[in-house]
């Protein structure tokens, strides 16, 4: 595809439900973040993958959130046990490499509403 | 851990005029690199420029540009000619010559508004 993008825009669902968010990013990236955007916060980082491993996942908030890319290409985020707390806007990103000089490629985000 | 504050929460200029949005960083690194991003109302995040930190020159992309003071840890945004389509959420960015682990860290961001 022509950028990144990411199923679905909005989700809606009740507190202790599951939950999954979906990432396809741009052919041929290698590099794969997750930020999650609380209302009127900036993006805070998530998790990197660089191909099918998990590079790094120290801003994982807790056991209850888990992502995984077992291509090498889409990802998935998914959410245990959801919270009120876990609402705010996940934002994918995807680069060429994992180089701090590879441009990063946002998709539109989807937003996560948990009542 | 390093940390980017944007202290204007919103700022409003007029068309065609000229702009300024404040960004300062703490960080004990001597090497990284600055960002700054626009997301407009449909999310997706946007990158506008682009600094390295062992460059003296201020980068620039037509009618942006960065006032980049590396003792400082400052690192303002500047548009020229302010048009409608600048109207977004601006938002400063960090990050370490690591590369890949721990990502971008983000500022809170500025809302910046476009009078016509």
């Amino acid at each position: 595809g022509a950028g990144v993008s990411q199923t679905p825009s909005n989700k809606v669902t009740e507190k202790g439900k599951y939950v999954e968010l979906r990432c396809d990013p741009i052919s041929g990236h290698t590099a794969l973040y997750w930020y999650r955007q609380s209302l009127g916060q900036g993006p805070e980082f998530l998790i990197y993958f660089q191909g099918t491993g998990a590079a790094d996942d120290s801003g994982l908030p807790n056991d209850r959130f888990f992502a995984v890319r077992p291509e090498g290409s889409v990802s998935t985020l998914k959410i245990q046990r959801t919270e009120r707390g876990d609402s705010a806007v996940y934002l994918c990103a995807s680069s060429l490499g994992g180089w701090v000089t590879d441009t990063q490629y946002f998709g539109p985000g989807t937003r996560l509403t948990v009542l | 851990a390093q940390t980017v504050t944007q202290s204007q929460p919103e700022m409003s200029v007029q068309e065609a005029e000229t702009v300024t949005l404040s960004c300062t960083y703490d960080t004990s690194e001597s090497d990284y690199y600055l960002f700054w991003y626009k997301q407009p109302p449909s999310r997706q995040m946007i990158l506008v420029i682009r600094q390295e930190a062992y460059k003296q020159q201020n980068a620039t992309e037509n009618r942006f540009s960065v006032n980049f003071q590396k003792a400082a840890k400052s690192f303002s945004l500047k548009i020229s000619d302010s048009q409608l389509g600048d109207a977004a959420m601006y938002f400063c960015a960090y990050r370490s010559p690591g590369g890949g682990a721990d990502g971008l860290t983000f500022g809170k961001g500025t809302h910046l508004i476009i009078q016509p």
